[in-house]
């Protein structure tokens, strides 16, 4: 079954840290490029992050360069976000995406992981 | 960036009726990198339109994606009870890639 499950999620403090993690099965996790993108409470949608395939591409959103790191594990199908300095703004279900190339959009999705950053 | 404003916000029609979502982008998409996505509450979205016209797979062929550069339209041809949803239009043709603010379509 093809498919994207996200773990690690939950309430911590402003300042934390979590390491959000995305299970993949039912394809070959190594040929695709992977994404996270949160969407806060009551709001729209926004990319955080992507990984190309062999983990030697990566971008980042500007609100979330230096504070979110993305990687992966191609031997282990997961995907990670390790989310450091964390901020009340932060807070949001977070979401991983399989992108399809070449044209970068996201085709499957994962059914999000809740993170709440309050005090 | 480029900033995507979708309209209308809310849109109220009956099943059997016609759905027209507008997105506009403040500056051209590239190569027409727009996507649109289905969202039910507590559910992810799903892909339904990919390069502004290409129907992702298993989407039925009452939902079509039409525009280019900086205007696009999403169209359900005749509204199903579980069409009614949270839409929201995505480029990726440029960093970052930007999402619309989403529109609610709803029952009337």
């Amino acid at each position: 079954q093809v498919q994207l499950v996200e773990s690690g999620g939950g309430l911590v403090k402003p300042g934390g840290s979590l390491r959000l993690s995305c299970a993949a099965s039912g394809f070959i996790f190594s040929d695709y490029y992977m994404t996270w993108i949160r969407q806060a409470p009551g709001k729209g949608l926004e990319w955080v992050s992507y990984i190309s395939g062999s983990g030697s591409l990566i971008h980042y959103e500007d609100s979330v360069k230096g504070r979110l790191s993305i990687s992966r594990d191609n031997a282990k199908n997961s995907l990670y976000l390790q989310m450091n300095s964390l901020r009340a703004e932060d807070t949001a279900v977070y979401y991983c995406a399989r992108m399809r190339t070449p044209m970068y959009y996201f085709d499957l999705w994962g059914q999000g992981s809740l993170v709440t950053v309050s005090s | 960036e480029i900033v995507l404003t979708q309209s209308p916000g809310t849109l109220s029609l009956s099943p059997g009726e016609r759905a027209t979502l507008s997105c506009r982008a403040s500056q051209s998409v590239s190569s027409n990198y727009l996507a649109w996505y289905q969202q039910k509450p507590g559910q992810a979205p799903r892909l339904l339109i990919y390069g502004a016209s290409s129907r992702a797979t298993g989407i039925p062929d009452r939902f079509s994606g039409s525009g280019s550069g900086t205007d696009f339209t999403l169209t359900i041809s005749r509204l199903e009870p579980e069409d009614f949803a949270v839409y929201s239009c995505q480029q990726y043709g440029s960093f970052p890639y930007t999402f619309g603010q989403g529109a609610k379509l709803e029952i009337k």
